[in-house]
């Protein structure tokens, strides 16, 4: 049973524009949102979070928007640059040791 | 610079043999968490550990085996009990249990032919 789904394998975005990748969760009990970017044959680097208590949190390029009623929440990239290109994991927390984690989408930045 | 180091970066074994992938961090992190990552797959934990001398078992626990001896360093046991050790591995640490953000190594590709 999957309590995190990035339901999109893959999105290809052209460059300078917005790239919007989605997450979806069905435990309500998670608390805290995460996402990562990861290269080929590399670790995934943490990127930006968002408490529950917050619906929005900004850093630069990146935006990161919860709606909590429908369990859903997105990260948004503007404008879209080529050093983008990578996967992008979203995980949730319900404030233990463990990050549950979505299978990822693999973002691709179109020139 | 402080960080977490993995080694090797790729691995391979025959079938039958156990292997130890290294993880070692200076960042000062009380928690450790070794995950596996297959295609198409988010990442699974397999053991964490919160302290020194203490692990706790993931969800894929089976198969695999860790230590704890020091605090910078959390070695994973890849057993023959594993039935698919075929992964990319990855260690990652936290200054401590329940604090979100993991902090992730480089990673080991093991091949296990």
């Amino acid at each position: 049973d999957q309590q995190v789904k990035q339901n999109s394998p893959s999105l290809s975005v052209q460059e300078g524009r917005i790239s919007i990748l989605n997450c979806d969760y069905t435990n309500s009990m998670f608390d805290y949102f995460l996402w990562y970017k990861k290269y080929p044959a590399e670790g995934p680097t943490f990127l930006i979070s968002i408490s529950s208590i917050k619906d929005k949190n900004e850093d630069g390029r990146f935006t990161v928007f919860l709606n909590k009623s429908a369990k859903h929440l997105s990260l948004h990239i503007v404008p879209s640059q080529p050093g983008d290109s990578a996967v992008y994991f979203c995980a949730a927390s319900g404030g233990n040791y463990q990050l549950i984690w979505g299978a990822g989408t693999k973002l691709i930045i179109k020139p | 610079d402080g960080g977490i180091t993995q080694s090797p970066k790729y691995l391979f074994r025959k079938e039958g043999q156990n292997v130890t992938l290294s993880c070692e961090q200076n960042l000062n992190h009380d928690a450790m968490y070794w995950y596996r990552q297959d295609p198409g797959q988010g990442l699974r934990l397999i053991y964490y550990s919160q302290i020194v001398n203490d692990f706790q078992k993931g969800d894929i626990a089976e198969g695999y085996s860790v230590s704890r001896e020091k605090k910078e360093s959390f070695p994973l046991t890849v057993t023959s009990a594993q039935k698919n050790p075929t992964a990319f591995y990855l260690c990652a640490s936290s200054p401590r249990t329940g604090w979100n953000e993991q902090y992730f190594g480089p990673g080991t590709r093991l091949t296990v032919t």
